[in-house]
């Protein structure tokens, strides 16, 4: 299957500071990323949809100031968490379909103290 | 009412039983159906496709009824590995709406 890759895969920071998180594909090209969170004993939220070379969607709730989303490249999304706060702590992960299966990053894990 | 529902479990079996779980989801217009494994703390894996006619991939069964929106897994003959949760995915338009998980647990 297709690979895609997330770095860091665990951060910790302090209140206040951003956090950019990469998401590429590693074997093969996605015009579009997918940006879901997932709190603990809870199921994937979708955040966003990141689209190459144009502004992303995010789903309703989601502040698109806070959560910033590019794109630049077919293989690279980046998620910056602005101004994080500890109720951002969650399990980041990114996604994208290749031959009719949506394969995910292994997820960044997020601590915000 | 959430997009997709599933009975979170937990199921704890031993190894070698059957077990099955099903979830249902509400938008009948969604266009492709998935089962998803999750590890703790890990991304979900793909674990099959679910197609209306039922497809099996070794001990894995999976069955789609659209009219009752409703999809199932079944895993026979439980190996120590199928430990997991497992998610009911389902796809619309290229939007993926996930499941809570239900939980399995298989005890030597």
């Amino acid at each position: 299957g297709a690979v895609v890759s997330q770095h860091p895969s665990r951060v910790i920071c302090k209140s206040g500071t951003s956090v950019k998180i990469e998401c590429r594909s590693l074997d093969f090209q996605a015009t579009t990323m997918f940006w879901y969170r997932q709190f603990p004993k809870q199921s994937l939220m979708l955040m966003a949809t990141s689209n190459e070379g144009s502004k992303a969607t995010y789903e309703q709730g989601v502040e698109k100031d806070k959560f910033l989303i590019n794109h630049a490249s077919l293989t690279l999304s980046t998620l910056t968490v602005t101004s994080a706060h500890p109720e951002d702590s969650s399990f980041y992960i990114c996604s994208a379909w290749a031959q009719e299966t949506q394969y995910f990053g292994p997820g960044t894990r997020l601590l915000v103290l | 009412r959430k997009e997709v529902e599933q009975d979170p479990g937990p199921f704890n079996v031993p190894e070698g039983a059957t077990v099955a779980f099903n979830c249902t989801y509400s938008n009948s217009a969604s266009q492709s159906f998935f089962w998803y494994r999750q590890d703790c703390r890990k991304e979900p894996k793909l674990l099959m496709s679910v197609y209306s006619s039922g497809n099996e991939d070794g001990r894995f069964t999976a069955q789609l009824n659209r009219a009752s929106q409703y999809i199932s897994l079944l895993i026979r003959d439980s190996k120590l590995s199928d430990s997991a949760t497992y998610l009911c995915v389902v796809n619309y338009d290229y939007k993926l709406s996930f499941g809570a998980g239900t939980t399995v647990t298989v005890r030597a």
